[in-house]
């Protein structure tokens, strides 16, 4: 799987908008954009993935460059339970032989009352 | 059930002693995998099942780790001789398919600590 580019940690006001930015310059057409984000002392929790339209949840919202060379969570209003570290991952769209989720060191969000 | 359900939650056990770490994953999902993170460290893939089939096993750690899983249901992780260095939350997740377009549900893990 193609790999991506994060920035180390950000920070945002709580009930403020938070934009999350990933970089996959390498990625391939049926490479799908995945976001998890890990709670303190939790596992991973699934938060929304994409292939070329943006998508909203209940969640988060994913905007997807039109080149696809880049994508940005956008959590609408944060609150401190969004504290979490955030992962960017792609996934290829194969059948078999596919390769799991590889975690990289994602984006650490600090969230300031 | 509703989701992932791994236990113990906790397990402490005496260097050298073997341990096993029970995964039930999400009711209909096909594929299964499991981590091992460290504390501060990010997660290490160790193996995954496409049903009862794991198809590479390379990233498990030493030839003391194994798994298996039966009914495309259960999966169980054995650590044999437990090492000080094999203290870690160790996680598994589960899948509808190994497809790119489905998403994983995690358990909360088991945290080992070998003393």
């Amino acid at each position: 799987d193609a790999k991506t580019t994060q920035p180390n940690s950000m920070e945002s006001n709580e009930e403020e908008p938070v934009h999350l930015p990933c970089n996959h310059s390498t990625i391939s057409g049926t490479d799908y954009i995945h976001w998890y984000r890990q709670l303190p002392s939790q596992g991973p929790e699934y938060v929304i993935h994409g292939l070329t339209s943006n998508v909203n949840n209940r969640m988060a919202s994913l905007a997807i460059a039109e080149d696809r060379k880049s994508s940005t969570l956008i959590l609408h209003r944060a609150t401190l339970r969004d504290a979490a570290v955030y992962y960017c991952i792609l996934r290829g769209f194969r059948n078999s032989g596919n390769t799991p989720l590889v975690f990289g060191k994602g984006t650490r969000l600090s969230v300031i009352a | 059930g509703a989701g992932v359900s791994q236990s113990p939650s906790n397990k402490v056990t005496e260097k050298g002693k073997d341990v096993e770490l029970r995964c039930d994953p999400i009711s209909g999902h096909t594929a299964l995998y499991w981590y091992r993170q460290r504390l501060g460290q990010g997660l290490e893939f160790l193996i995954y099942f496409q049903g009862n089939s794991a198809p590479d096993k390379s990233g498990l750690p030493s030839d003391r780790f194994s798994a298996e899983r039966t009914g495309e249901s259960v999966s169980t992780l054995t650590i044999q001789r437990t090492q000080q260095e094999d203290s870690a939350v160790y996680l598994c997740a589960s899948s509808l398919d190994l497809r790119g377009n489905y998403g994983y549900t995690f358990g909360s893990g088991t945290r080992l600590t070998v003393v």
